[in-house]
Parts: C-alpha cells; structure tokens; sequence
C-alpha cells in the first residue's frame, strides 16, 4: 500500500535551514506530482509547495516562496523541501501528501523554530 | 491563495445528519470548480474523503462510506459536505480545497463533535 514517510524534523534557531525528506513507496513514485503541506500547532492546513512528476513545475505558497525550495529524486523515490530563512511562524507539523488532491499523507513531522 | 471560509465548529447527535459548509470567495464560482473535502481526526494525518464539481462529476475516497457526499449551493456559492447516520467516529476536524491554477487553498476547518 501507499507509503509517506518523512524525515525527522527538529528545533531550528530563527534565521536557520532545516532540509525535509519524504520517502514514498507503494506506487509509481516517479508518476505522480507530490506536495508539502503543514499544520501549525492548534491550527489549520497550509498548503506549502507543490511539484510536477518530472519536477517540470514547482509552485509555492506566498508564505515560503524565495525561501523553501521543493524537490524530488525520482531514482531514490524520495521528495524533499529545504527550507532557508526559518522564521518562528514556520513552526508546524509538515506533510507530505500524493498527488494534485492530496490523495495520501505522510504521518508528519514538527519543525519548530525558536531560538 | 484564495481564502475559503468554514465555521469553526458544528454539532450534532449520533444518527442525524451533519451539513458542513465551505463558502469561495465572490471572485471565484464554486460553480466551476471541484471541491475536495478532508477529515483530520485528532493526532493523525487529514485522510482524503470525496471530491464533488456535480451530480455527475464526483468521487468518493477509497473506503470513505458512502454516507459522506458532496454538494454546492450556487446562491450562497458555497460547497458542502454532507454526513447523513453521524457515529461517533465522525467526530473529527473537516477542510475543504480547491485548487485554482497555480496555488492549492485549504479552508479554515469545522470541527465537528458529535454529542
């Protein structure tokens, strides 16, 4: 069956980088267009970035452009979001989740920022 | 990101109906769009229930029951989810999304407790 799994997050100083990973498995990973999502604690879902199968397209929210960037390694089955220019209010639990619906959702992991 | 507006909380007894509302922006007409719908229970992952644009275009999540179903208001351009036979296990948080063009927007979440 379908598997999101992500990299453990972590507490981060402000201003400071952290790099996600989301190992996928169970499907055609190179097949199929991958987001990031987050949560904020207590909070609604914020969606993130989103890339193409063929990472031919990469959008981002508002929020994040200019400072996360999204990526795949379609060979390793692997997605990644790297994130620069932490800011407290980037503290969440991050997902990633399948396909251009959010088909499937990893479990999550908290990244919070905070000196 | 276009902002999608959900009342934060609902309630209602174990076999009655639940109607959820998400209502668009005026710029944006629910009429042409498909609203996908999502349940968060506490301390997990959101889980991907139905998609619905209209009665003859809509889909319902793998093993989501089929008394979770999608519908629009187009006077009060909203869309809605709609929980016939509540249980107990309904009781969960509820986001609505569309997806635009370029960016994917969640609505804020109802939470739903079921009494």
């Amino acid at each position: 069956q379908v598997q999101l799994v992500e990299s453990r997050g972590g507490v981060v100083q402000p201003g400071g980088s952290l790099r996600l990973s989301c190992a996928a498995s169970g499907f055609s990973f190179k097949s199929h267009g991958m987001h990031w999502v987050r949560q904020a604690p207590g909070k609604g879902l914020e969606w993130v970035a989103f890339i193409r199968f063929d990472e031919s397209d990469k959008n981002y929210s508002d929020s994040v452009r200019g400072r996360f960037t999204i990526s795949r390694d379609n060979s390793k089955n692997t997605l990644f979001l790297q994130m620069n220019s932490l800011r407290p209010e980037d503290t969440a639990v991050y997902y990633c989740a399948k396909d251009g619906y959010f088909q499937q959702w990893g479990q999550g992991t908290l990244v919070m920022v905070s000196s | 990101q276009p902002v999608l507006t959900q009342p934060p909380s609902s309630s209602a007894s174990p076999g009655e109906s639940a109607r959820l509302t998400c209502t668009l922006p005026n710029d944006i007409n629910v009429d042409n769009y498909n609203i996908y719908w999502y349940q968060q229970k506490a301390g997990s992952p959101p889980r991907y229930l139905l998609y619905y644009s209209s009665d003859s275009n809509k889909g319902q999540g793998s093993g989501v029951p089929s008394r979770f179903s999608g519908s629009k208001d187009a006077s009060a351009n909203a869309a809605i989810l709609n929980i016939s036979g509540l249980q107990s296990e309904d009781e969960a948080d509820y986001y609505c999304m569309i997806w635009p063009g370029n960016a994917w927007a969640f609505g804020g979440g109802t939470k739903l407790t079921v009494l």
